[in-house]
Formats: C-alpha cells, sequence, structure tokens
C-alpha cells in the first residue's frame, strides 16, 4: 500500500511564525505535491517537485515556499504565516507511469493562524 | 481562472438510486481525467479514471462518461449507497504538465435511507 504520511494533523500558529509542514512517502514517487483546500474553491496546487532539489510553481504559491533534500520527503514552509493560510493542506505523490496515473494523498493538515 | 469546473455545490439522492455528478473543463490539453471521493478530515482517495481515448470506463457501481467535444465529464454511482456520502472532486491533467492535476471544487454528495 502506497502511504503518503504528513507530521501533523491539526496545527494553531500565530501571525508571523514561520511554519513547516512536513510530508513524506514510501513508494519512491518521483511527483511530490502540496495542494490547498478551501470550501468552495477545491484543491489549489501550490508547489510541486518532479525530483529532489527540483521544484515548480503551482496556482498559488506567493507567502510559500517548499523544499525537497530527499526524493521521499517534501515540506512546505510558510515564511510568515497569516490568518489567510488557515486552510487545509494536502500532501500527495505520484509516478508518471502509461495506465498508472493516480496521485496518492496524505490525510491532511488542518492550519488555524491566529 | 478554473479550469476545472464542477457547478453543482451539493447533490442530494435516496439510497438505492442513481447520483450523477457532473464535471466541465476548458483546457483542450487535459488528456486524463480523474475522480477522488472525500471524506471530512481525511485526505482524497482515487475513484476512478478515464483516459481521453475512451469515452467510458466502468469500475463496480461507478461509471464515468467523457464527451471529448463538449469538454465534459460525468461520473454515475448506481445503486448510491450510505457511504458514498462525501465531497467528490473531478480532476484533470496533461502529460505535459509533470502530473499535476487541476481540481475542480466538488461536489457534496447526501445519501438519505
Amino acid at each position: 500500500d502506497v502511504k503518503v504520511t504528513q507530521s501533523s494533523r491539526y496545527l494553531v500558529k500565530r501571525t508571523g511564525e514561520k511554519v513547516f509542514l512536513e510530508c513524506v512517502q514510501d513508494m519512491d514517487h518521483e511527483n511530490m505535491f502540496w495542494y490547498r483546500q478551501d470550501p468552495g474553491l477545491g484543491l489549489r496546487l501550490i508547489y510541486f517537485s518532479y525530483d529532489v532539489k527540483m521544484k515548480e510553481k503551482g496556482d498559488i504559491p506567493e507567502g510559500y515556499s517548499v523544499s525537497r533534500e530527499k526524493k521521499e520527503r517534501f515540506s512546505l514552509i510558510l515564511e510568515s504565516a497569516s490568518t489567510n493560510q488557515t486552510s487545509m493542506y494536502l500532501c500527495a505523490s505520484s509516478v508518471i507511469r502509461v495506465g498508472t496515473e493516480e496521485a496518492f494523498f496524505g490525510q491532511g493538515t488542518r492550519l488555524t493562524v491566529v | 481562472d478554473q479550469q476545472v469546473k464542477q457547478n453543482s455545490p451539493s447533490l442530494s439522492v435516496q439510497e438505492g438510486r442513481i447520483s450523477i455528478l457532473n464535471c466541465d473543463y476548458t483546457n483542450s490539453m487535459f488528456d486524463y481525467f480523474l475522480w477522488y471521493k472525500k471524506y471530512p478530515a481525511e485526505g482524497p482517495t482515487f475513484l476512478i479514471s478515464i483516459s481521453s481515448i475512451k469515452d467510458k470506463n466502468e469500475d463496480g457501481r461507478f461509471t464515468v462518461f467523457l464527451n471529448k467535444s463538449a469538454k465534459h465529464l460525468s461520473l454515475h454511482i448506481v445503486p448510491s449507497q450510505p457511504g458514498d456520502s462525501a465531497v467528490y472532486f473531478c480532476a484533470a491533467r496533461s502529460t505535459r504538465s509533470w502530473g499535476k492535476l487541476q481540481f475542480g471544487a466538488g461536489t457534496q454528495v447526501v445519501v438519505t435511507p
């Protein structure tokens, strides 16, 4: 079974704090993604990585950065947390292979910024 | 600019009847479409997918239909069961985009007894 594990289920942080969200996958997938889910907006891509040390901006990268030093780990960093970053954050991983296209998601981190 | 749209935020259906969820897309480069199911406080789980070279894919109670000319796909659940109550997300990707998925806003399905 593919497993994508996010380090925290729930987090409460203060405005201005630097926040780290960690994600680990155990299937040797090349691709890893960070999404946020907000009501009425679905899942929006923040950043993704297709290889170690490689990263690409998604649709809403402002206020975020990422780090991928090892293939299995992808970290999302909120440089200075703000209340509009209160959201559900979802990490995913995938491999591009003919006939195998789905991404596997972690359980999510509910972040509240106060 | 949302490239994948689910215009029905919610759907209520009676147990045993058919649930039909709709999804429209605007990017003609999309070549693979997926449906995900999500329960509260959990990550989305993959349900079913379809390649752009097909117009139908079936897996048990779930069938996805693709109409490329209309840029429209739908998910049929027959028969609907109480455990199907969840949020369903339509997603799409193109081969050129490193596997990035574009998601719709989701449809909340409630199956009533």
